[in-house]
């Protein structure tokens, strides 16, 4: 099974939005409503910011947003604050009832 | 609430199995519907889901690892365990033990992350 498909990298100024992408296949990304997303700071472990494509944990910042169309997955970030810097990283639920995550893409805060 | 942490040996040999426990604290391994992960990032890459128990003792793990991955739960200690065996350099990396919920679908909480260097 191959990673998921994230950019390696984004950028975008403090009070901007931005939108990551996470491309995977019919048999991950697209074949369920079960893509998560997770922040990730330096040295410190991944931190769930979306579940289910688009559900919010309690706690995280509805600046915060999660869509899927297709085998493509987005996590959009509104309102880009410095402390939004970070890695992102996917992951999805897969017919072979693994899982599987993206190779990451480093958020720059410009 | 949940914590996980994981301990285990820093530094493995090359070809020897690497073996790594997670403990939970703040609630018990064998209540509710999760299961209890292993997920591993080499310096500088992405995270590589590793594999996952059930209480039950089910498991299911990543392809890639299949045949040199062992994950076993001990539900008295409320802990559980991962060993990798026939190490090389490539398996070098921080490992994480996570909680895992199949639906809704995710990790969550993660334990701090632990280094395993594996050299000679």
């Amino acid at each position: 099974q191959s990673a998921l498909t994230q950019p390696a990298s984004v950028s975008g100024s403090p009070g901007q939005s931005i939108t990551l992408s996470c491309s995977g296949t019919s048999s991950d990304v697209g074949g369920y409503n079960y893509v998560s997303w997770y922040q990730q700071h330096p040295g410190k472990a991944p931190k769930l910011m979306i579940y289910d494509v688009s559900n919010r944990p309690s706690g995280v910042s509805n600046r915060f947003s999660g869509s899927k169309s297709g085998n493509t997955a987005s996590l959009t970030i509104s309102g880009l604050q410095a402390e939004d810097e970070a890695d992102y990283y996917c992951s999805s639920f897969t017919t072979s009832s693994t899982q599987l995550f993206g190779g990451g893409t480093k958020l720059t805060v410009l | 609430q949940v914590q996980l942490q994981e301990s285990g040996p820093g530094l493995v040999k090359p070809s020897q199995t690497l073996s790594l426990t997670c403990t939970v604290s703040g609630g018990s391994i064998s209540s509710g519907t999760y299961y209890w992960s292993w997920i591993r990032q080499p310096a500088g890459k992405g995270l590589e889901w590793i594999g996952r128990i059930y209480i039950s003792g089910r498991t299911i793990y990543n392809p890639s690892l299949k045949s040199r991955v062992t994950i076993s739960v001990d539900t008295s200690k409320n802990q559980f365990s991962l060993k990798l065996s026939s190490v090389t350099a490539a398996d070098t990396a921080v490992y994480y033990c996570a909680r895992y919920s199949s639906s809704p679908n995710w990790f969550g909480p993660w334990g701090q992350g632990t280094l395993v260097t594996v050299s000679s």
